[in-house]
């Protein structure tokens, strides 16, 4: 299995609160993604990064901001949470561009009350 | 942006018996995975597979591209096989080179004894 580790694993926090949660890989891959999952939407890009301090946006980043300041972290951030981003989290890694295999993490279910 | 349906959404097994899933996407890709969301929501990976025929215990995938189609094959089912069973594929490339997923919705699967 892909070492990647997402903490924490669970999360309850109140409205407007700011939440971050990390995922921390062993595999010294280069680029890093944070996903969202929700019924009828599946998976989805929040934002991703290509190498350390290099982030850029997904397809559903409005609300969200990431940074990676070394290679092995990820964090993403909620900075003001809303009961619209309660979902599960997850992270993913791969090792290369294009024809490269994504690995994830085992999610983090937030939940905004 | 590019359509990944699955089909069926939803199957009934009993254990023992075969089963074959359908990835179906709307436009040319760079690469196809399968993967495995227990009941625990785990994501597991269960094959890369952008062109040609793979195998892995009970489980083969085979991707024909021109044709725009993957197929996920079950033999001989267990209970543990249970979950959804998600397509994923690569078609838009990131700044930086990172892999974009778009995923399917899923098939549901259930294998009782």
């Amino acid at each position: 299995d892909a070492g990647i580790t997402q903490s924490p694993r669970h999360k309850v926090t109140e409205t407007g609160t700011p939440v971050t949660l990390r995922c921390h890989q062993t595999e010294n891959h280069r680029y890093m993604y944070w996903y969202r999952q929700d019924p009828g939407h599946g998976l989805r890009l929040i934002h991703y990064s290509y190498g350390v301090k290099d982030t850029d946006k997904g397809e559903v980043s409005d609300g969200y901001s990431v940074s990676r300041s070394k290679t092995e972290d990820f964090l993403l951030t909620l900075e003001s949470a809303t009961s619209s981003q309660t979902s599960v989290y997850f992270c993913a890694i791969s090792e290369s561009a294009v024809n490269t295999e994504a690995f994830f993490g085992q999610g983090t279910r937030l939940t905004v009350v | 942006g590019i359509q990944v349906e699955q089909s069926p959404p939803d199957l009934i097994l009993q254990e023992g018996a075969n089963s074959t899933l359908r990835c179906n996407f709307s436009d040319s890709v760079n690469n196809l995975q399968w993967f495995h969301q227990n009941p625990w929501g785990q994501l597991i990976n269960l094959f890369y597979i952008p062109s040609g025929t793979k195998q892995n215990g009970r489980l083969s995938a085979t991707t024909v591209a021109t044709e725009r189609y993957s197929l996920l094959y079950i033999s001989s089912s267990q209970t543990t096989d249970s979950g959804v069973y998600f397509c994923a594929v690569v078609r838009e490339i990131l700044t930086g080179g990172g892999n974009k997923l778009t995923f399917g919705t899923g098939t549901q699967l259930k294998v009782e004894l």
